[in-house]
């Protein structure tokens, strides 16, 4: 059974660094498409970054140069490391497996919330 | 970027009623289209993917039709379970983009 656990969440001032963690079982990490996408608070659905199982990464505008995803392959893990954090990125973060090599979000970890503020 | 343009936003309806739900994409995505409900403090959930093909386990009462620029996810018989919000999201390219939202709530 897939199952993805993000952590790492928390509040942190603007400027600051955080490391979001989405620790995955039933399937191998480093063989699949994955992709974080977030939530600001009451508002809808923003893709933010997608790794390729071959290691190809993308990012959206609104975070590119901020934030790398990456993989630990060690800990069956993805990693989204987030500097320069601003109000606005403010937002539960979810990790997702893409659907056989598309760009579909099949599998959703229950979601870690990132509050940037002073 | 492909802007996704969902309608209505806000959907009252009555169990057992026949819900539709549109997606317009900015531009010709193909069928590169799926469907999440989300419930609230819920992570979403895959429903439909290239426009038309029911996710494992997801009930047949949900349908997606449509191609190029113009969608549509129809509930034939709305069940409890179903008052939600639900997102279109393309798959085209990059950066990949969601639809605002429809909440479908209880008349």
């Amino acid at each position: 059974e897939v199952q993805l656990v993000e952590s790492g969440g928390g509040l942190v001032q603007p400027g600051g660094s955080l490391r979001l963690s989405c620790a995955a079982s039933g399937f191998t990490v480093s063989s699949t498409y994955m992709g974080w996408v977030r939530q600001a608070p009451g508002r809808g659905l923003e893709w933010v970054s997608v790794i390729y199982s071959g290691g190809n990464t993308y990012f959206a505008d609104s975070v590119k140069g901020r934030i790398t995803i990456s993989r630990d392959n060690s800990k069956n893990t993805l990693i989204l490391q987030m500097n320069s954090l601003r109000v606005e990125d403010t937002a539960v973060y979810y990790c997702a497996t893409m659907y056989s090599s598309s760009w579909f979000f099949d599998y959703w970890g229950q979601g870690t919330l990132v509050t940037v503020s002073s | 970027d492909i802007q996704m343009t969902q309608s209505p936003s806000f959907v009252s309806a009555s169990v057992g009623d026949r819900v539709t739900i549109t997606c317009q994409a900015s531009q010709g995505i193909a069928r590169w289209l799926a469907w999440y409900q989300q419930k609230p403090g819920k992570a979403p959930k895959l429903l439909i993917y290239t426009a038309s093909t029911l996710q494992s386990g997801v009930p047949s009462r949900f349908s997606g039709s449509g191609s190029g620029t113009d969608f549509t996810l129809t509930i034939s018989s709305l069940q409890p379970e179903d008052f939600a919000t639900y997102y279109c999201q393309q798959a085209n390219s990059f950066p990949l983009t969601f639809g605002g939202g429809t909440k479908v709530e209880i008349k």
